[in-house]
């Protein structure tokens, strides 16, 4: 069966450091991959897209891989700050048809001052 | 703020009852997408609509319905209701209609339901 896993619940940094978070699916061939940040009691807002064919895109300090020989993808917040805390979802759509979407159970990021 | 409205914000109701949650998409945006988030099983895909039509169905239950109305506002209506029914509902809009992994999903504040 299909299977979305982010690396771990939680995940503990410095501020200024750089955050990588991982997404590993297994039995999924996705069309594209999102990242979502989601703040408590609210809904996800979407930060990245990244289609199958592509390796890498950025956005301001946020970047994100897809590697589909590995079926994974790294998102990484460079110069984090104490406003990056969050839990940060990976969501996977299928391709053709009407497509769907699969979300990773999340990674909860608290960056310490 | 989204841009997409859901009604109500909170809902407490007792098993077996049903409920009906609404949501407004953003101004433009024909899909409508809802989704379940629970602790245990995180954010599942429902079901989406584009502009009136059923597009997709994830993991919705058969005592879960849908709908899209001319207006694009769209209604989830859950009945037969049980504890295990108590999540944050959210819904999302787009533009699109099938290639939702290509486009910006707006996500609402969610309905939070609680069955007691």
């Amino acid at each position: 069966s299909q299977k979305i896993e982010q690396n771990s619940e939680a995940l503990n940094i410095q501020e200024g450091k750089t955050a990588t978070l991982t997404c590993n699916y297994t039995n999924y061939s996705p069309a594209y991959l999102q990242w979502y940040r989601q703040d408590p009691g609210r809904g996800p807002v979407f930060l990245l897209l990244i289609r199958e064919n592509e390796k890498e895109k950025r956005k301001e300090r946020l970047k994100v891989t897809f590697d589909t020989t590995l079926k994974q993808s790294l998102f990484h917040i460079t110069a984090s700050q104490p406003a990056d805390s969050a839990t940060y979802l990976c969501a996977l759509w299928t391709s053709g048809g009407y497509q769907k979407v699969t979300f990773g159970t999340g990674t909860k990021l608290q960056v310490i001052p | 703020d989204s841009g997409v409205t859901q009604t109500p914000k909170h809902l407490i109701t007792a098993t077996g009852q049903r409920v009906t949650l609404r949501c407004s998409p953003r101004s433009g945006d024909l899909s409508v997408y809802w989704y379940q988030q629970s602790l245990d099983q995180g954010l599942q895909f429902l079901i989406h609509y584009y502009n009136g039509e059923e597009r997709a169905k994830g993991n919705i239950l058969e005592r879960f319905s849908a709908q899209q109305f001319p207006d694009l506002h769209s209604e989830l209506n859950l009945s037969s209701l049980e504890l295990g029914d108590s999540a944050l509902y959210f819904c999302a809009s787009s533009v699109d209609e099938i290639t939702g992994g290509r486009e910006t999903q707006y996500f609402g504040p969610g309905t939070r339901l609680l069955v007691l």
